[in-house]
């Protein structure tokens, strides 16, 4: 059973660069159909799409944070990756990792969640 | 870009009730809508894609239909572990990908 798992720090400071990974485990990264994104939710607020890549590395991104985001796929290593720069506090959110592709392009699979907070 | 939006944004129901989610497009999706649940502290898992096709393992007290721009989350029967938030999406139409607001179905 395909499985995702968010890495990367909890805090970060303003201005600075998020940078988080999701590992893939039980499943292959590369399939064809499959787009690798990532999602967030600041406290107590809905969600946010904020990107995604596909296996062979083409990124679609919301326009909202376009200029701030870089979405990467490392198939060697069954990992994608977010960077986002010049962080705010607004930032402050729990970033999802999920898959779209499985069995249509809603996302069929998601991670735990990591919280990053964006604080001096 | 799309917009979303969910009604009611809080649904009071008691166990063993019937819940009537809505969510409206902004244009039509055609079929491409999803619903996911969030319970408190977990993350948000699919229940349904294409407007009405339950996920893997999802239970069949929930149904969903539509199409265009009206569409609808049905649990016909409130199970104590189905107090959570809802929510839909549209993955017809992107870039954005995006989300309504949610409906929180509360005792």
């Amino acid at each position: 059973q395909l499985q995702l798992h968010e890495s990367g720090p909890g805090l970060v400071k303003p201005s600075e660069t998020l940078s988080l990974t999701c590992n893939v485990s039980g499943g292959s990264i590369s399939r064809n159909s499959y787009y690798w994104g990532w999602v967030r939710q600041p406290p107590g607020e809905g969600l946010e799409w904020i990107g995604s890549v596909s296996y062979s590395g083409t990124t679609y991104y919301n326009p909202s944070l376009k200029s701030r985001v870089t979405i990467s796929v490392d198939t060697s290593k069954s990992q994608f990756s977010l960077k986002m720069n010049s962080v705010t506090a607004a930032d402050t959110a729990v970033y999802y990792c999920v898959l779209m592709g499985l069995q249509s392009y809603a996302m069929d699979v998601w991670g735990q969640g990591t919280k990053v907070t964006v604080s001096s | 870009e799309i917009v979303m939006t969910q009604s009611p944004a809080t649904l009071s129901m008691s166990p063993g009730e019937r819940a009537t989610l809505s969510c409206r497009a902004s244009q039509s999706v055609g079929s491409n809508l999803a619903w996911y649940q969030q319970r408190p502290g977990q993350a948000p898992r699919l229940l349904i894609y294409g407007a009405s096709s339950r996920a893997t393992g999802i239970p069949a007290r929930f149904s969903g239909s539509g199409s265009g721009t009206e569409f609808t989350l049905t649990i016909s029967s409130l199970q104590s572990e189905d107090f959570a938030v809802y929510y839909c999406q549209q993955y017809n139409n992107w870039p954005p990908l995006t989300f309504g607001g949610g409906t929180k179905v509360e005792i």
